[in-house]
């Protein structure tokens, strides 16, 4: 069975400064991806970015990056630039490639971005 | 592109009733999940629908939880004698089919609360 841990149940970055935060997960699959969700207080999960496992260029979106360590099992999350707007919890997830497509979920990092 | 709709947004209720939500997934997408999320915890994998079969149901849904999508459009999730420990908030999601490149798109949720 898959596993997802994120190891910080809060963090918490100067606006404007840069924050990274981590995730590792558990598989004996080879074909997968990960993504990092964000959800804003009382509103609804939003995907923030995804990475193929078969990549091995990390992903990028805009301020958004990850840095993906395969064969360290590793996911984390970098937002640069941190904005009021990034305050949300945030869920690193597992999806194995092929099959129904479920997510696996983390318990979540709360972030709050200070102004 | 209306977004995932969820109704009710909240829902009171006493234990031992039975209570109904719908999830009305982004119109073009075939493939419907429902996911379950306590207090502090990521959601949980309940059940998918691709188009109107349920394909997995996790063992989480207990034989008081049923799951229909009667024409491949809409769904519903009915829980039966409702216990205190399904308190939570129950989360729809809908994508394309297709494998981890096809996102799923959340919705709101819905908050259910046993008395």
């Amino acid at each position: 069975a898959q596993t997802v841990t994120q190891s910080q149940p809060e963090m918490s970055v100067q606006e404007a400064e840069t924050v990274t935060l981590s995730c590792t997960y558990d598989t004996s699959e080879s074909n997968y991806y990960l993504f990092w969700y964000k959800q804003p207080p009382s509103r609804q999960m939003i995907l923030v970015i995804r990475q193929e496992a078969y990549k091995q260029q990390n992903a990028t979106e805009n301020r958004f990056s990850v840095n993906f360590q395969k064969a360290a099992k590793s996911f984390s999350l970098k937002i640069s630039d941190s904005q009021l707007g990034d305050t949300a919890m945030y869920f690193c997830a597992f999806m194995k490639g092929g099959a129904t497509n479920k997510l696996i979920f983390g318990t979540g990092t709360l972030l709050a971005v200070q102004p | 592109d209306t977004g995932v709709s969820q109704d009710p947004r909240h829902k009171i209720t006493k234990r031992g009733q039975n209570v109904t939500f719908r999830c009305d997934p982004i119109s073009e997408h075939n493939r419907l999940y429902w996911y379950r999320q306590t207090l502090g915890q990521g959601p949980e994998f309940l059940t998918y629908f691709q188009n109107e079969a349920q394909l997995e149901k996790s063992r989480l849904l207990s034989n008081r939880f049923s799951a229909e999508r009667p024409k491949g459009s809409f769904s519903t999730l009915e829980i039966q004698r409702t216990e205190q420990g399904d308190s939570a908030m129950y989360l729809c999601a809908s994508s394309p089919r297709g494998d981890g490149n096809q996102p799923q798109h959340f919705g709101d949720g819905t908050r259910l609360s046993i008395l």
